[in-house]
């Protein structure tokens, strides 16, 4: 079956912009991970979402960082008044269930490569 | 806290040799779960294996093995005779119960020349 897909896959702005990344999860996967990937900060957890439950934003780093999760299944992330700092890759993953069980297996798009200049 | 250590920044071999990629980890949780993942160049990390803390059994897949020893907070993968498609970034990663991130260390980039 089709895999996690991300759009777009690289995505150029200027500083000072807002971006928006789309992640669309595999089908019937109830729980969905954002992460970054950066050169200086390794792979880090930004915001998780399963099912209607309040979303986990504690790895987002800055209140220009917001994620939505509409009906459950597309999610878009949202940089606002993007820094030189944000330019990484931004990686989503979805899970068939939160926790236990191969189930809980993280599952990775291939990535939107983020460069602010 | 949790925290995920892979000492090995980058290894390079010639086709066909083993090798062996460690990953230490730590936590103070009793009951937790490590992954580990391949980056190709491509980008997109591959789940290869999930183990739990509670199942110490030692895995085998194909040309891929896995060491998972609790005693020295260790989970370290094997892979036999390798070949030039094995060149990629491996994460080795930590998930403890009742959270749902996961905790990568810094990857091994592993280049596997003909």
């Amino acid at each position: 079956g089709a895999g996690v897909s991300q759009s777009p896959s690289n995505k150029v702005t200027e500083k000072g912009k807002d971006v928006e990344l789309r992640c669309d999860p595999i089908s019937g996967h109830t729980a969905l991970y954002w992460y970054r990937q950066s050169l200086g900060q390794g792979l880090e957890f930004l915001i998780y979402f399963q099912g209607n439950s309040a979303p986990d934003k504690s790895g987002l780093p800055s209140d220009r960082f917001s994620a939505e999760r509409t009906g459950g299944s597309v999610s878009t992330l949202t940089i606002q008044r993007t820094q030189q700092e944000d330019s990484a890759v931004y990686l989503c993953a979805s899970s068939l269930a939160p926790a236990g069980g191969l189930e809980e297996t993280q599952y990775f798009g291939p990535g939107t490569r983020l460069l602010v200049l | 806290a949790q925290k995920v250590t892979q000492a090995q920044t980058e290894i390079s071999v010639v086709e066909k040799e083993d090798v062996t990629l460690d990953c230490v980890y730590e936590t103070r949780d009793t009951t937790y779960y490590l992954f580990w993942y391949k980056q190709p160049p491509s980008g997109e990390l591959v789940f290869l294996i999930r183990r739990n803390s509670f199942d110490e059994q030692n895995e085998i897949s194909g040309r891929y093995s896995w060491n998972f020893q609790k005693s020295t907070s260790s989970f370290n993968f094997t892979i036999t005779a390798s070949q030039v498609v094995d060149s990629a970034v491996y994460f080795c990663a930590l998930r403890n119960t009742g959270f749902q991130k996961l905790v990568f260390g810094t990857g091994t980039r592993l280049l596997v020349s003909p």
